[in-house]
């Protein structure tokens, strides 16, 4: 089984600052790794999938980069839609299992 | 643009069978680039991936929760329904269908349902 961590747990953040989120596989998944955005009481959001290709709809202050088993999702210039968990997920290897990390919550 | 609703019984008894159904619409399950899938998630904690099943009727499930699933889908209507059997208290979570396609991650995702295990 691949497992997701991500840290911090929690990211205390203002408006208008950077953001670094990580996320460690605990073996290599590649590029296989997407990030999703979810805000309290609505369903995730696919933000990046391939490691670092933003979805349709997403700003270009989202940026993700990183391969095998160290990924890093960075946000700049907060805006206060941004406060939300971020999770990663690796799809290494599909079908075997789809596996998400523990989320990160940016808070202000 | 595709749009998924999710649609249980919102409580179920333990020890019972639990039947969700996901439909789709504004396209066609019925599509070779998609696998439609079941993902979970504890109230206030992390997202577990339960299942995906493809238009040819192939379906995968989470190695820890296999020995309880089955999953289908019907074109004639579609959407795609998952079955899980011996159901407890560590089922409790909002349930989500969505669409995962291999490279793309899970792009389109259902509004979720709360599904409440209880006697």
């Amino acid at each position: 089984e691949i497992v997701m961590t991500q840290s911090p747990g929690t990211l205390s953040a203002s408006p208008g600052e950077r953001v670094t989120l990580s996320c460690r596989a605990s073996q290599s998944v590649g590029r296989n790794l997407a990030w999703y955005q979810q805000r309290p009481g609505q369903a995730p959001r696919l933000l990046i999938y391939g490691a670092s290709t933003r979805a349709p709809g997403f700003p270009a202050r989202f940026s993700g980069s990183g391969s095998g088993t160290e990924f890093t999702l960075i946000i700049t210039s907060l805006q206060p839609e941004d406060f939300a968990v971020y999770y990663c997920q690796q799809y290494n290897i599909w079908p075997l299992a789809l596996t998400f990390g523990g989320g990160t919550k940016v808070e202000i | 643009q595709v749009q998924l609703q999710e649609s249980a019984p919102g409580l179920v008894k333990p020890s019972q069978t639990l039947s969700l159904m996901c439909t789709v619409s504004g396209g066609s399950i019925d599509d070779s680039t998609s696998y439609w899938s079941w993902i979970r998630q504890d109230p206030g904690k992390g997202l577990e991936w339960i299942g995906s099943i493809h238009n040819t009727g192939s379906a995968y499930y989470n190695p820890s929760l296999r020995s309880r699933l089955i999953m289908s889908l019907d074109k004639s209507t579609n959407n795609f329904s998952l079955i899980m059997s011996s159901v407890s208290a560590a089922d409790t979570a909002v349930y989500y269908c969505a669409r995962w396609r291999t490279h793309d991650g899970f792009d389109i995702w259902g509004p979720g349902t709360l599904l409440t295990v209880s006697a």
